[in-house]
């Protein structure tokens, strides 16, 4: 059974500062990650996908990693705003075609 | 291009009542999917519907859940006789031919 798993669970940075948030899953046996932002009471909005076959994606300030055959991947933001302030989300597809999420790392970007 | 559309985006119930939550999936997309986030969890997969079909509900409870996605209107979660563990945001997403699935807001329902 998929388990995915996200450390920290919460982060706090100055603004300014590079991150990483990491996600953790395990079987390797998967068909797409996908990072996703969830503001508070809202819904969800993709950042990132990274195909199985892919290595990382960018985005803007974003950078996303996937290393399959250790079943991590990590999700880079560079020079962060207090804007980046959300709950970031990490979801492997699994062979049925539905998303396993990890519970998510809050982030806090002090202005 | 409107996104996934949900509502209502509130919902209270008392217990024992139903709950009909709705989904209008992204224009030109075919497949639905929803979750249910419980309060301080993460996301948890329901079940994955095509047009009139389930293709995928072992995320469903065995009782009082339903779905559907008819092949005119909006996809539905039905949840009979509510209880207090219902209470939860559920999630729909909506994905086509490419692999992002693209997410509503989201209907949060409280059974009182």
């Amino acid at each position: 059974k998929q388990e995915v798993t996200q450390i920290p669970a919460a982060l706090s940075v100055p603004e300014g500062e590079n991150l990483v948030l990491n996600c953790s899953f395990t079987d390797s046996a998967i068909y797409n990650l996908q990072w996703f932002r969830q503001d508070p009471g809202k819904g969800l909005t993709s950042l990132l996908l990274i195909q199985s076959s892919q290595r990382e994606q960018t985005s803007g300030r974003l950078n996303a990693s996937l290393d399959k055959s250790s079943g991590r991947s990590t999700l880079y933001i560079a020079a962060s705003q207090p804007g980046d302030s959300a709950t970031y989300l990490c979801a492997v597809k699994g062979s049925q075609g539905n998303l396993i999420f990890g519970k998510g790392t809050k982030l806090s970007v002090k202005p | 291009n409107a996104g996934v559309m949900q509502n209502p985006r509130h919902l209270v119930r008392r217990r024992g009542q139903e709950a009909r939550l709705r989904c209008s999936p992204m224009k030109g997309h075919s497949h639905v999917y929803w979750y249910r986030q419980l309060p301080e969890e993460g996301l948890k997969f329901m079940v994955y519907l095509q047009k009139e079909n389930i293709i995928d509900e072992s995320g469903m409870p065995k009782e009082r859940f339903s779905a559907e996605f008819p092949k005119e209107g909006p996809s539905i979660l039905r949840i009979q006789q509510v209880v207090r563990g219902d209470s939860a945001a559920y999630f729909c997403a909506s994905s086509g031919l490419q692999e992002t699935q693209y997410f509503g807001p989201g209907t949060r329902l409280l059974v009182l």
